[in-house]
């Protein structure tokens, strides 16, 4: 069984460009968050997917953060007129939907290490 | 607002030696506590997690961690280091009033293990 993938593992870009980080969870999670890893900041939560519910979206930084979930899958955040402040590895997770009386366990990508120049 | 917070940005221990690794949190309401581990260049890794029942939690690669409401803590033990035990460890909440339950980190340790 695969686990959690993500593309591309390493991006540089010039700042003020766009870029696309994708995420593939584990086949028949539910659940689907994206964090982000920095010297600064630590590791921090960005959004999160449940199903067909509206995602939480509390810890994106900035309006040129989004995310989308297609089919209730793959997974794309979006970084629009990148900044060198967001230079930092993000990692996806994914999880079952939980159970009662059950926390499920998040598993994580290996990450995108994003460096902006 | 729940934060969690580990003592030591770095911990050196000797091969065969105890590891401790302090995590303390901060949460209004019973938290959900989680170890992670993560090797060079991958992803995180979850060695044990609390939720209810007993206090004593034992994980894997040989790792337990006790859930002490009193202390509001939650330290990360191994009776004995490896080599392959370095790594950094991040200790994580999940508040059981967060219906996303996004995890919530501390700012990570890093175990260097001498020969």
């Amino acid at each position: 069984g695969a686990g959690v993938s993500q593309s591309p593992s390493n991006k540089v870009t010039e700042k003020g460009k766009d870029v696309e980080l994708r995420c593939d969870p584990i086949s028949g999670h539910t659940a689907l968050y994206w964090y982000r890893q920095s010297l600064g900041q630590g590791l921090e939560f960005l959004i999160y997917f449940q199903g067909n519910s509206a995602p939480d979206k509390s810890g994106l930084p900035s309006d040129r953060f989004s995310a989308e979930r297609t089919g209730g899958s793959v997974s794309t955040l979006t970084i629009q007129r990148t900044q060198q402040e967001d230079s930092a590895v993000y990692l996806c997770a994914s999880s079952l939907l939980r159970g009662a009386g059950e926390l499920p366990t998040q598993y994580f990508g290996p990450g995108t290490r994003l460096t902006v120049l | 607002a729940q934060s969690v917070t580990q003592l030591g940005s770095h911990v050196s221990v000797s091969e065969g030696a105890l590891v401790l690794l302090r995590c303390n949190y901060s949460s209004s309401v019973p938290p959900y506590l989680f170890w992670y581990v993560q090797y060079p260049n991958q992803g995180l890794q979850l060695l044990l997690k609390y939720t209810t029942g007993a206090t004593l939690v034992k994980g894997i690669n040989g790792f337990e961690a006790e859930f002490k409401k009193s202390e509001t803590s939650f330290h990360l033990t191994k009776p004995s280091a490896h080599m392959s035990d370095a790594a950094e460890y991040f200790c994580a909440v999940i508040t059981r009033m967060d219906s996303s339950y996004k995890l919530i980190f501390g700012s990570g340790t890093r175990l260097l293990v001498r020969p």
